[in-house]
């Protein structure tokens, strides 16, 4: 069974930094590509930023562009978001989702979110 | 301002046929497949529809999708009172290099 599974979120002050992960099990995780797709507070869903199954090509979304970082650690068979220079529109939850195969594709497993708070 | 236009609301009574419209663009549907989730309040969205009209396995034959042109659809036949959610578009956008959604719509069940 394919599983993902958030954490990392919190409260943060606005410019400061948060690393969320995403462990997933129950699928070869350099077969597919990964995303993370956030949701503000009563708003529709944003796609985040993309990594490629092989690891080597990423795309992110303008509004992050130049502050977030995705990455994977194979080993652990985890995803990150590490999110630097926050801002209050960042407040969203937080879910990283699995493509059926490249970036291409549609996002065939979802997590439950990480909700991340950005206020002083 | 979302790349993909769904209207915010869409409502029927239990049996009916309800369609929920999504407008792009070249760059985003008139060249890739139009996917759709569907999404309860406080879960995670669920895959729906890809490849502009395949449903995953456990999705009922009461959901279908289609495409034409830079504009995609889902349709809801035999509508039930468990299809109350909200329900997005999504594609991949060549020109934006990233995935684009609708801005949701809520579909009330009267």
């Amino acid at each position: 069974e394919v599983q993902l599974l958030e954490s990392g979120g919190g409260l943060v002050q606005p410019g400061g930094s948060l690393r969320l992960s995403c462990a997933v099990s129950g699928f070869t995780f350099n077969s597919y590509a990964m995303s993370w797709v956030r949701q503000a507070p009563g708003k529709g869903l944003e796609w985040v930023s993309v990594l490629s199954g092989t690891g080597g090509i990423t795309y992110d979304a303008d509004s992050v562009k130049g502050r977030f970082i995705i990455s994977r650690d194979i080993s652990k068979n985890t995803l990150y978001l590490q999110m630097n220079s926050l801002r209050a529109d960042d407040t969203a939850v937080y879910y990283c989702a699995r493509h059926s195969g490249s970036w291409l594709q549609q996002f065939d497993s979802w997590g439950q979110g990480a909700l991340v708070s950005v206020s002083s | 301002q979302s790349v993909l236009t769904q209207p915010p609301s869409a409502s029927g009574t239990p049996g009916q046929r309800v369609t929920i419209s999504c407008s792009g663009s070249s760059s985003n549907i008139g060249s890739n497949t139009v996917t759709w989730y569907q999404q309860f309040p406080g879960t995670a969205p669920k895959l729906l529809i890809y490849s502009n009209d395949q449903r995953p396995s456990g999705v009922p034959d009461r959901f279908s999708g289609s495409k034409s042109g830079t504009s995609a659809s889902l349709a809801i036949s035999g509508l039930q009172s468990e299809a109350e959610a909200d329900y997005y578009c999504a594609t991949w956008d060549d020109g934006l290099n990233g995935w684009v959604f609708g801005g949701g719509t809520k579909l009330t069940v009267l």
